[in-house]
């Protein structure tokens, strides 16, 4: 099972808006809504932010949202803060009943 | 509170074993799924293993298949990893993680632990 592709980095300015892309193919992302994206900050452990394509669990603010088009999902981060630096990783269920996580994204806020 | 706790990490030469551990507790391990996931050094997240609650299913990596093998002590609510055949490759960071029932992802991570395969 091949690794997600996701960009090595994005970077956006405070307040503003960044998409963060992760593309799998028709045995993964294009098949399941089982899409969940997590969030990693420097020696920690990862934090869940998106589960199920676009539902955020308690306690992640409502500026992080989801989606997903065939076989490519995002992760769509508004008003972006200081404190949303960080690697992210997008995960998916696959048609071998096994998951698969993306190569990550590094967020930088300038 | 959930709070999963791993440890039994170390260096290890390659071709022995090693057996990690995951405590935790807040919740029962017999009502949920559970997850290993592990990442190498300057690296990203890679799935290995999936334990069913009930423990009649498990799943691994094709990276890991026949090598590792997921189990669980109830009584200790305690999940465990027995890694054999340990190569330079599975030198990571091993993370135990819950599995958010019938979500598909994972809601709680423990802190992990570092595994470092080397002669």
């Amino acid at each position: 099972q091949s690794a997600l592709t996701q960009p090595p980095s994005v970077s956006g300015s405070p307040g503003q808006s960044v998409a963060l892309s992760c593309t799998g193919t028709s045995s993964d992302v294009g098949s399941y809504n089982h899409v969940s994206w997590y969030q990693q900050p420097p020696g920690t452990a990862p934090k869940l932010m998106i589960y199920e394509v676009s539902n955020r669990p308690s306690g992640v603010p409502g500026r992080f949202s989801g989606s997903k088009s065939g076989n490519t999902a995002s992760l769509t981060i508004s008003g972006l803060q200081a404190e949303d630096e960080a690697d992210y990783y997008c995960a998916s269920y696959t048609s071998s009943s096994t998951w698969v996580f993306g190569g990550g994204t590094k967020l930088t806020v300038l | 509170q959930v709070q999963l706790v791993e440890s039994g990490g170390g260096v290890v030469q390659p071709g022995r074993s090693l057996r990690l551990s995951c405590a935790v507790s807040g919740f029962i391990l017999s009502s949920h799924n559970m997850h290993w996931v592990r990442q190498a050094p300057g690296k990203g997240l890679e799935w290995v293993a999936f334990m069913s609650g009930d423990g009649s299913d498990e799943r691994y990596a094709d990276s890991v298949k026949g090598r590792f093998t997921t189990s669980r002590d109830s009584s200790e609510n305690t999940l465990y990893l027995q890694m054999n055949s340990l190569t330079f490759e599975d030198t990571a960071v091993y993370y135990c993680a819950r599995d958010y029932s019938g979500m598909y992802s994972c809601d709680y991570w423990g802190q992990g632990t570092l595994v470092t395969v080397s002669s």
